[in-house]
Protein backbone atom coordinates (compact mmCIF):
# COMPACT_ATOMS: atom_id res chain seq x y z
CA UNK A 1 0.00 0.00 0.00
CA UNK A 2 1.92 3.34 -1.29
CA UNK A 3 2.28 5.94 1.51
CA UNK A 4 1.85 9.76 1.31
CA UNK A 5 3.31 11.01 -1.79
CA UNK A 6 4.68 14.62 -1.74
CA UNK A 7 5.90 15.96 -4.70
CA UNK A 8 8.23 17.80 -5.76
CA UNK A 9 10.81 16.73 -3.25
CA UNK A 10 12.56 20.02 -3.46
CA UNK A 11 12.33 23.67 -5.15
CA UNK A 12 14.09 26.62 -5.31
CA UNK A 13 12.35 29.81 -5.78
CA UNK A 14 13.28 33.63 -6.12
CA UNK A 15 10.94 35.94 -3.69
CA UNK A 16 7.71 37.19 -5.31
CA UNK A 17 7.10 34.61 -6.95
CA UNK A 18 4.75 31.66 -6.72
CA UNK A 19 4.59 27.76 -5.85
CA UNK A 20 2.74 24.95 -6.19
CA UNK A 21 2.64 22.04 -3.73
CA UNK A 22 1.33 18.82 -4.25
CA UNK A 23 0.18 15.90 -2.32
CA UNK A 24 -1.55 12.34 -2.92
CA UNK A 25 -3.07 10.69 0.47
CA UNK A 26 -3.16 7.01 1.13
CA UNK A 27 -5.87 5.33 -0.87
CA UNK A 28 -8.74 5.84 0.38
CA UNK A 29 -8.03 8.68 2.95
CA UNK A 30 -10.19 11.25 2.52
CA UNK A 31 -9.01 13.67 5.20
CA UNK A 32 -4.99 15.76 3.79
CA UNK A 33 -3.85 18.23 6.69
CA UNK A 34 -0.55 20.44 5.94
CA UNK A 35 2.11 21.82 7.75
CA UNK A 36 5.06 24.10 8.11
CA UNK A 37 8.51 23.09 9.46
CA UNK A 38 10.91 25.39 10.18
CA UNK A 39 13.79 25.43 12.73
CA UNK A 40 12.48 28.80 14.62
CA UNK A 41 9.07 27.72 14.81
CA UNK A 42 8.95 23.95 14.70
CA UNK A 43 5.52 22.28 13.14
CA UNK A 44 2.58 24.49 12.36
CA UNK A 45 -0.43 23.85 11.15
CA UNK A 46 -1.88 25.63 7.82
CA UNK A 47 -5.25 23.58 6.93
CA UNK A 48 -6.86 20.75 6.71
CA UNK A 49 -9.38 19.65 3.77
CA UNK A 50 -12.43 16.78 3.86
CA UNK A 51 -14.23 15.57 0.67
CA UNK A 52 -12.91 18.55 -0.71
CA UNK A 53 -14.16 20.98 1.83
CA UNK A 54 -11.71 23.18 3.72
CA UNK A 55 -12.27 22.31 7.25
CA UNK A 56 -9.86 24.09 9.35
CA UNK A 57 -7.17 27.03 8.59
CA UNK A 58 -4.18 27.97 10.49
CA UNK A 59 -2.90 31.23 11.65
CA UNK A 60 -0.95 32.44 7.96
CA UNK A 61 -1.44 35.23 6.07
CA UNK A 62 -3.59 34.53 2.17
CA UNK A 63 -1.00 34.27 0.79
CA UNK A 64 -0.95 30.72 1.43
CA UNK A 65 -4.42 28.88 -0.22
CA UNK A 66 -5.09 25.38 -0.83
CA UNK A 67 -7.44 22.58 -2.63
CA UNK A 68 -8.63 18.92 -2.22
CA UNK A 69 -9.92 17.69 -5.70
CA UNK A 70 -12.41 15.13 -6.05
CA UNK A 71 -9.41 11.75 -6.04
CA UNK A 72 -8.60 13.56 -2.42
CA UNK A 73 -5.21 14.80 -4.07
CA UNK A 74 -4.21 18.06 -2.59
CA UNK A 75 -1.96 20.73 -3.72
CA UNK A 76 -1.46 24.33 -1.84
CA UNK A 77 -0.15 27.00 -2.91
CA UNK A 78 2.12 30.35 -2.13
CA UNK A 79 1.85 33.62 -3.86
CA UNK A 80 4.54 36.64 -4.06
CA UNK A 81 6.93 34.10 -1.94
CA UNK A 82 8.70 35.80 1.05
CA UNK A 83 12.07 34.57 1.90
CA UNK A 84 10.78 33.54 5.63
CA UNK A 85 8.28 31.08 3.68
CA UNK A 86 11.58 28.76 3.34
CA UNK A 87 10.44 25.58 5.59
CA UNK A 88 9.60 21.84 5.04
CA UNK A 89 6.18 21.75 4.28
CA UNK A 90 4.51 18.28 5.19
CA UNK A 91 1.26 16.85 3.93
CA UNK A 92 -0.67 14.24 6.05
CA UNK A 93 -3.50 12.35 5.43
CA UNK A 94 -6.23 10.33 7.49
CA UNK A 95 -8.61 7.81 7.25
CA UNK A 96 -11.34 9.53 9.07
CA UNK A 97 -12.81 12.85 10.57
CA UNK A 98 -11.51 14.25 14.23
CA UNK A 99 -13.72 12.26 16.88
CA UNK A 100 -13.65 8.70 15.05
CA UNK A 101 -10.86 6.30 16.04
CA UNK A 102 -9.40 5.88 12.68
CA UNK A 103 -7.58 9.62 12.43
CA UNK A 104 -4.12 8.44 12.90
CA UNK A 105 -2.24 10.56 10.91
CA UNK A 106 0.38 9.86 7.96
CA UNK A 107 2.86 11.81 6.82
CA UNK A 108 4.82 12.42 3.49
CA UNK A 109 8.35 13.16 2.66
CA UNK A 110 7.60 16.97 2.54
CA UNK A 111 8.83 19.41 -0.28
CA UNK A 112 11.83 21.38 0.52
CA UNK A 113 11.28 25.16 -0.38
CA UNK A 114 14.50 27.44 -0.43
CA UNK A 115 14.02 30.78 -1.50
CA UNK A 116 16.29 32.94 -2.55
CA UNK B 1 -5.28 28.13 23.10
CA UNK B 2 -3.41 24.36 22.92
CA UNK B 3 0.15 23.97 24.15
CA UNK B 4 2.50 21.46 23.61
CA UNK B 5 6.04 20.63 25.62
CA UNK B 6 8.57 18.13 25.65
CA UNK B 7 11.79 17.51 28.19
CA UNK B 8 14.37 17.16 27.37
CA UNK B 9 14.79 18.99 24.54
CA UNK B 10 17.87 16.85 23.72
CA UNK B 11 19.22 13.41 25.44
CA UNK B 12 22.17 11.50 24.46
CA UNK B 13 22.59 7.78 26.01
CA UNK B 14 24.81 4.54 25.52
CA UNK B 15 23.20 1.68 23.98
CA UNK B 16 20.96 -0.31 25.65
CA UNK B 17 20.17 2.23 28.14
CA UNK B 18 15.55 2.20 28.89
CA UNK B 19 14.67 6.02 28.53
CA UNK B 20 11.77 8.16 29.00
CA UNK B 21 10.80 11.47 26.35
CA UNK B 22 8.01 13.44 28.48
CA UNK B 23 5.08 15.34 26.66
CA UNK B 24 2.55 17.92 28.76
CA UNK B 25 0.11 19.99 27.19
CA UNK B 26 -2.66 22.23 28.59
CA UNK B 27 -5.85 21.47 27.51
CA UNK B 28 -7.26 18.32 28.60
CA UNK B 29 -9.56 18.61 25.72
CA UNK B 30 -8.36 16.36 23.11
CA UNK B 31 -9.62 13.45 20.79
CA UNK B 32 -5.84 11.64 20.46
CA UNK B 33 -2.40 11.93 21.45
CA UNK B 34 0.42 10.58 18.36
CA UNK B 35 3.87 10.39 18.74
CA UNK B 36 6.02 10.52 15.94
CA UNK B 37 9.90 10.27 15.20
CA UNK B 38 11.64 12.21 12.13
CA UNK B 39 15.39 11.59 10.88
CA UNK B 40 17.06 14.58 9.49
CA UNK B 41 15.58 16.20 6.58
CA UNK B 42 12.27 13.67 6.51
CA UNK B 43 9.58 13.15 7.20
CA UNK B 44 7.13 12.08 10.21
CA UNK B 45 6.97 8.69 10.94
CA UNK B 46 3.95 7.77 13.12
CA UNK B 47 4.97 5.53 16.01
CA UNK B 48 1.81 5.12 18.82
CA UNK B 49 -1.34 6.53 18.55
CA UNK B 50 -3.17 6.56 22.16
CA UNK B 51 -6.90 7.80 22.20
CA UNK B 52 -8.22 9.54 24.75
CA UNK B 53 -10.08 7.45 26.71
CA UNK B 54 -7.02 4.89 26.48
CA UNK B 55 -3.90 4.97 29.18
CA UNK B 56 -1.17 3.45 27.05
CA UNK B 57 -0.28 1.72 23.65
CA UNK B 58 2.64 -0.88 23.27
CA UNK B 59 4.59 -1.22 20.07
CA UNK B 60 7.55 -3.57 20.19
CA UNK B 61 10.36 -1.61 22.08
CA UNK B 62 8.04 1.50 22.76
CA UNK B 63 5.62 1.86 24.81
CA UNK B 64 3.45 5.07 25.40
CA UNK B 65 1.33 6.17 28.20
CA UNK B 66 -1.43 8.68 28.51
CA UNK B 67 -2.79 10.78 31.54
CA UNK B 68 -5.48 13.09 30.28
CA UNK B 69 -6.48 14.87 33.06
CA UNK B 70 -3.49 15.90 34.06
CA UNK B 71 -1.86 16.65 30.70
CA UNK B 72 1.21 14.45 30.21
CA UNK B 73 1.94 11.33 28.05
CA UNK B 74 5.26 9.17 28.36
CA UNK B 75 7.56 7.72 25.65
CA UNK B 76 9.34 4.60 26.96
CA UNK B 77 12.07 3.19 24.67
CA UNK B 78 13.39 -0.15 26.03
CA UNK B 79 16.71 -1.33 25.45
CA UNK B 80 18.09 1.81 22.49
CA UNK B 81 19.51 1.52 19.85
CA UNK B 82 21.72 3.50 17.70
CA UNK B 83 19.22 3.22 14.71
CA UNK B 84 16.33 4.90 17.35
CA UNK B 85 18.42 7.67 16.78
CA UNK B 86 16.40 10.54 16.01
CA UNK B 87 13.70 13.46 16.58
CA UNK B 88 10.70 12.53 18.55
CA UNK B 89 7.65 14.62 18.58
CA UNK B 90 4.50 14.22 20.37
CA UNK B 91 1.30 16.00 18.92
CA UNK B 92 -2.28 16.08 20.27
CA UNK B 93 -5.65 16.45 18.33
CA UNK B 94 -7.80 18.73 20.27
CA UNK B 95 -11.48 18.66 20.13
CA UNK B 96 -12.18 21.85 18.46
CA UNK B 97 -9.51 22.08 16.03
CA UNK B 98 -11.17 18.75 13.50
CA UNK B 99 -7.54 16.41 11.87
CA UNK B 100 -5.25 19.71 13.25
CA UNK B 101 -2.21 18.36 15.01
CA UNK B 102 -0.34 20.24 17.62
CA UNK B 103 3.00 19.28 18.24
CA UNK B 104 5.64 20.04 20.42
CA UNK B 105 9.69 21.09 19.74
CA UNK B 106 10.31 17.50 19.78
CA UNK B 107 12.98 15.79 21.91
CA UNK B 108 16.52 15.11 20.09
CA UNK B 109 17.71 11.50 21.20
CA UNK B 110 20.91 10.32 20.47
CA UNK B 111 21.88 6.89 21.22
CA UNK B 112 26.19 6.08 20.86
CA UNK B 113 27.30 2.84 20.16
Amino acid sequence: KAGVTQTPRYLIKTRGQQVTLSCSPISGHRSVSWYQQTPGQGLQFLFEYFSETQRNKGNFPGRFSGRQFSNSRSEMNVSTLELGDSALYLCASSLGLAGALNTEAFFGQGTRLTVV
Amino acid sequence: KQEVAQIPAALSVPEGENLVLNCSFTDSAIYNLQWFRQDPGKGLTSLLLIQSSQREQTSGRLNASLDKSSGRSTLYIAASQPGDSATYLCAVRPVSGGNKLVFGAGTILRVKS
